[in-house]
């Protein structure tokens, strides 16, 4: 298996733009994540889905973000419009299971 | 305060030196450990994974969980060079999904 695909692995752009990232989670798994991660404040879990479903939002910083699944295969998190702040690195993570979770080489956004 | 708490280091060791890495928690319902390696510019790895209180082996890798003090430790034998990365601890709660992650502790081991 390939494992968790994210794309793009690098943005770049500028604030007031709007960023989409996708993800492709494996082939079979049930759950899927979306991660921030920066120095300040670690891993962050921002959605989480089950069988296509948003079971957890909590994590969503504020309006300017959404997320969709619209199939097993394919997720994708949306930041309308971008900020400087929103800078990070973004992790897709799939599993069978909650507690077992495979992460995607990540996405390493820069809003300037 | 945070729910779990780890210090983000760098901690730097030799070469052959055993490492014991920490988290401490507050939330005492956490009833599943991991700990999940992260190198330079990668995703997070899962490591190990343990169950309520107790030790968990897996070769040169060491799990150890104590609920009383809600505490727990990954122990690393014969460290090396490519055990260089960030160590995260996860937790979560039976019956809540989401795993609650530690900061990391950032590991290099000295040649």
């Amino acid at each position: 298996d390939a494992g968790v695909i994210q794309s793009p692995r690098h943005e770049v752009t500028e604030m007031g733009q709007e960023v989409t990232l996708r993800c492709k989670p494996i082939s079979g798994h049930d759950y899927l994540f979306w991660y921030r991660q920066t120095m300040m404040r670690g891993l962050e879990l921002l959605i989480y889905f089950n069988n296509n479903v948003p079971i957890d939002d909590s994590g969503m910083p504020e309006d300017r973000f959404s997320a969709k699944m619209p199939n097993a295969s394919f997720s994708t998190l949306k930041i309308q419009p971008s900020e400087p702040r929103d800078s990070a690195v973004y992790f897709c993570a799939s599993g069978t299971r909650t507690d077992t979770q495979y992460f995607g080489p990540g996405t390493r956004l820069t809003v300037l | 305060q945070k729910e779990v708490e780890q210090d983000p280091g760098p901690l730097s060791v030799p070469e052959g030196a055993i490492v014991s890495l920490n988290c401490t928690y507050s939330n005492s319902a956490f009833q599943y450990f991991m700990w999940y390696r992260q190198y330079s510019r990668k995703g997070p790895e899962l490591l190990m994974y343990t169950y309520s209180s107790g030790n968990k082996e897996d070769g040169r890798f060491t799990a150890q969980v104590d609920k009383s003090s809600k505490y727990i430790s990954l122990f690393i034998r014969d460290s090396q060079p490519s055990d260089s990365a960030t160590y995260l601890c996860a937790m979560s709660n039976f019956g809540n999904e989401k795993l609650t992650f530690g900061t990391g502790t950032r590991l290099t081991i000295i040649p």
